[in-house]
């Protein structure tokens, strides 16, 4: 299985910080078919990321990642309150589909 | 507007059986692949199981291979999770999940989850 690691685990930072969140593969993921997803306390996750650098629907533009082949990253430009939460990466090329254990980021 | 509901969960103990449903609503439900994740307390997100629109094609994480089973009804738009031979590791919230497209893996609709608690 592709085992996903992201780092750092918790990021602390204040509103209108830039954010990077990364996430390594231990196998190249397939048609860079990685995914990343944005949970907030109580919530179900919610995605953000699709195809590495695509963004889903109504997400805002200060989301972007890239990446390719094992080395993957999420950037939020300028973090806005409701972006504190846990963000989560996933590979959906292969079989099973693994996640990553996810990334805190914290107000400071 | 996409709607998944999951139902089903509760305390069961060790050793014990549950089955999960999830009512969709809000788009063919007949033609996509539908999958569970799972979240234990206070941890990250684990894929479990996926099945194909037609009903084939089931497949499972290698922790609940041979305990679970994942079927659909497509007559009621309902995805289901047969839970057998329960563990306290199996605690967590179920989330039912769409996928954005047929049988793409990047889901882009998630259930408020079903709460299933192992323990004696």
């Amino acid at each position: 299985e592709n085992v996903l690691t992201q780092s750092p685990g918790t990021l602390s930072l204040s509103p209108g910080d830039r954010a990077t969140l990364s996430c390594r593969a231990s196998q190249s993921v397939i048609n860079n078919y990685l995914a990343w997803y944005q949970q907030r306390p109580g919530q179900a996750p919610r995605l953000l990321i699709y195809s590495t650098s695509s963004r889903a629907a109504d997400i805002p533009d200060r989301f972007s990642g890239r990446g390719s082949g094992t080395d993957f990253t999420l950037t939020i430009s300028r973090l806005e309150p409701e972006d504190f939460a846990v963000y989560y990466c996933q590979q959906y090329g292969g079989s099973p589909f693994t996640f990553g254990p996810g990334t805190r980021v914290d107000i400071k | 507007e996409v709607q998944l509901v999951e139902s089903g969960g509760g305390l069961i103990q060790p050793g014990g059986s549950l089955r999960l449903s999830c009512a969709a609503s809000g788009f063919n439900f007949r033609n996509y692949w539908m999958n569970w994740v799972r979240q234990a307390p206070g941890k990250g997100l684990v894929w479990v199981s996926r099945i194909g629109d037609d009903g084939s094609g089931a497949v499972y994480a290698d922790s609940v291979k041979g305990r679970f089973t994942v079927s659909r009804d497509n007559a009621k738009n309902t995805l289901y999770l047969q839970m057998n031979h329960l563990r306290a590791d199996d605690t967590g919230v179920y989330y039912c999940t769409k996928g954005q497209y047929f049988a793409s893996g990047s889901f882009n609709s998630w259930g408020q989850g079903t709460l299933v608690t192992v323990s004696s």
